[in-house]
């Protein structure tokens, strides 16, 4: 059964770094999604792509932030200059039309 | 923009028993609400979803209900086993396509415990 893969696992950063978040939707999907989860609270949404631009994006979702689809396979999420306050897991998700989203196993993001 | 209250924040119950847990929504627009289980360190995985078109959805021990006029939906888990024990959220959103493009909004989330 086909998964939404993502890299680096684990990504530890200094303050003020840039860091890239990788994804692999399935290969078929149509919207692709950028969650995050700080530790202990809810999901929250952050971006979905569709049509190779931003649809939707989320107050979170500052100019800090940029997302891309560099290829035919690919759906990084940047931050530009991480803050504390950036720590936190990071979820890729893409779905078809059928509703159900499929979450990728995550990539935490430590900023020190 | 939608805002989604889950409750109870954590649950505790005897193997066996049933657990309820309860959401509600705010846009009248959604039409999609899942229901995730999350393990400690692992990905969001969706046990059960709901369409605004049906009141209930059965799937084995775990059942959801919708009530669109009253803007709340319910996860009922009968015969609880203690791998059940994990973190619970449900969602809602309107599902992708046409003007949509099918963002979740979470609950805070239920910690299930059950107690062998």
């Amino acid at each position: 059964e086909p998964e939404v893969t993502q890299t680096p696992s684990h990504q530890v950063t200094q303050m003020g770094q840039e860091v890239i978040l990788r994804c692999v939707p399935i290969s078929n999907h149509l919207y692709f999604y950028w969650y995050r989860q700080i530790l202990g609270q809810k999901v929250e949404f952050l971006v979905s792509f569709y049509n190779n631009e931003i649809s939707e994006k989320s107050e979170i979702f500052d100019d800090q932030f940029s997302v891309e689809r560099p290829d035919g396979s690919n759906f990084t999420l940047k931050i530009r200059s991480t803050k504390l306050e950036d720590s936190a897991m990071y979820f890729c998700a893409s779905t078809r039309l059928a509703g159900e989203q499929f979450f990728g196993p995550g990539t935490r993001l430590t900023v020190l | 923009g939608e805002n989604v209250e889950q409750h109870p924040s954590t649950l505790s119950v005897q193997e066996g028993d049933s657990a309820v847990i309860k959401c509600t929504y705010s846009d009248s627009a959604s039409n999609y609400f899942p229901w995730y289980k999350q393990e400690l360190g692992k990905r969001p995985q969706l046990i059960i979803d709901i369409r605004s078109n049906v009141g209930e959805k059965k799937d084995q021990r775990i059942a959801v209900t919708l009530n669109k006029t009253a803007k709340h939906f319910s996860l009922h888990i009968t015969e609880t086993q203690p791998e059940d024990s994990a973190v619970y959220f449900c969602a809602a959103s309107s599902r992708a396509g046409g003007t949509s493009y099918g963002k979740l909004t979470f609950g805070q989330g239920t910690i299930l415990t059950v107690h062998p």
